[in-house]
């Protein structure tokens, strides 16, 4: 079965800190796999996908296909990092790319 | 470039209603996937539509249907209301279907609580 885990609810740093959010999933085919993330009061918005291999506000992931996973880490956690960040991994339909399937997310809180 | 629009923002149904809910996506994109979002169950795929077309559809009953017009615009309805339907509705869109590398951008989504 697709799916994609996210095993924190919430992760709480200090702004300077380093921060890594996790993300793993369960795919037969070849992956592909996103970070949306979502500012309070704003919409969900993609932050990068592993195809694009890019980093966006110093934000990286690497796709880890033998421990099947796709964490997200920042080395400086800054405040306005803090939101609601959601892995995704898009889906099969029909041999071609299909729907999106997300983890439940985890909070990001950086403290001050 | 406007982004997704959907309306109403709000909505609050009773138990045995239904209602209808539409998205309008980015102008040029052509498909437009539904997805429900709760506390418990997370952001969770309904339906998407390309040209008109159904084109993939989640695990959710028959009580949950869609449509797109012409104009890509697309409508969601859920019919015969239950407590349990209570939750945000995204609709997203992108350019085309079937295609991995597409973005799909998303609506502000509709807040639906039904009493």
């Amino acid at each position: 079965a697709q799916r994609v885990t996210q095993p924190e609810k919430l992760l709480s740093v200090f702004k300077g800190a380093p921060v890594e959010l996790k993300c793993n999933y369960s795919y037969s085919g070849s992956p592909e796999l996103f970070w949306y993330v979502q500012y309070s009061r704003q919409r969900l918005q993609l932050l990068l996908r592993h195809i694009s291999r890019e980093s966006i506000k110093g934000f990286t992931a690497d796709l880890n296909k033998g421990e099947t996973s796709f964490h997200l880490k920042k080395p400086f956690a800054q405040e306005e990092d803090s939101a609601m960040y959601y892995c995704a991994l898009r889906a099969e339909y029909g041999g071609s790319q299909g729907n999106l399937i997300f983890g439940k997310g985890t909070k990001l809180s950086v403290k001050p | 470039k406007a982004g997704v629009t959907q309306t109403p923002r709000y909505l609050i149904k009773t138990r045995g209603q239904q209602v209808t809910l539409s998205c309008s996506p980015i102008s040029g994109h052509r498909s437009v996937s539904w997805y429900q979002q709760t506390p418990g169950q997370g952001l969770q795929f309904l339906f998407e539509y390309f040209s008109e077309t159904q084109r993939n559809k989640g695990n959710f009953p028959g009580r949950f249907s869609g449509r797109q017009f012409s104009n890509s615009r697309s409508e969601m309805n859920v019919s015969t209301l239950e407590l349990g339907d209570s939750a945000l509705y995204l609709c997203a869109s992108s350019l085309i279907a079937g295609v991995g590398t597409d973005t799909q951008y998303f609506g502000p989504g509709t807040r639906l609580t039904v009493l």
